[in-house]
């Protein structure tokens, strides 16, 4: 019953290498999303996918790009990363129901 | 454009005492969801609790209970008998159209 998992917990990459972070759920929720925290904030919305083969921008989309390969599987690639784009990212799972969001344990990311 | 505001970036408690934690929700719309998340030193996000702006009943769930108050757009967290597990940064956000709009924050610490 892993819930929303999301790899890698941590990366260390160079400007300018690509990544991309990878995220499933096993609770068969429609929606997903991506998330970065950045310190003394709270989640800003990357990118969303409201259902299988749809996604949609979010607060702050510039720098990624995003998949939604199934209905258990969203990712978010970075093509270039950049030293803004150190944070922590978390995938979610879920919305608009009773049921709340659930999401992965997050992945700390750092651009050097 | 929706809003949440936490305005206590830090808040103390004896263990065992009751203490309140403050948000505001701001939007146009008239059916939403309303969340307190913790995110504990493990960077867990852990759903504390969930009300449905349409319900007047305010939520509950064991110690934790909610203050909702929709014309003044006050969404509160009580937690009761304060434990040092619950040590950890509380988040409000506010969900309209599968976007979870956060608030920043606020540190909640445990005295024993």
């Amino acid at each position: 019953n892993a819930g929303v998992t999301q790899t890698p917990k941590f990366q260390v990459l160079k400007t300018g290498q690509s990544m991309t972070l990878q995220c499933a759920q096993d609770m068969n929720h429609n929606s997903m999303y991506w998330y970065r925290q950045d310190p003394g904030m709270g989640l800003r919305l990357i990118y969303y996918s409201a259902s299988e083969g749809t996604t949609d921008k979010g607060e702050v989309p510039n720098g990624y790009n995003v998949s939604r390969l199934n209905k258990r599987e969203f990712s978010l690639r970075l093509e270039s990363a950049a030293p803004s784009q150190t944070s922590v990212y978390f995938c979610a799972g879920g919305g608009g129901t009773n049921y709340g969001y659930t999401f992965g344990s997050g992945t700390r990311l750092t651009v050097v | 454009a929706q809003t949440v505001t936490q305005s206590q970036p830090e808040m103390s408690v004896q263990e065992a005492e009751t203490v309140t934690l403050s948000c505001t929700y701001d939007t146009s719309e008239s059916d939403y969801y309303l969340f307190w998340y913790k995110q504990p030193p493990s960077r867990q996000m852990i759903l504390v609790i969930r009300q449905e702006a349409y319900k007047q009943q305010n939520a509950t769930e064991n110690r934790f209970s909610v203050n909702f108050q929709k014309a003044a757009k006050s969404f509160s967290l009580k937690i009761s008998d304060s434990q040092l597990g619950d040590a950890a940064m509380y988040f409000c956000a506010g969900d309209s159209n599968y976007q979870l709009i956060w608030g920043a924050g606020t540190k909640l610490i445990i005295k024993p």
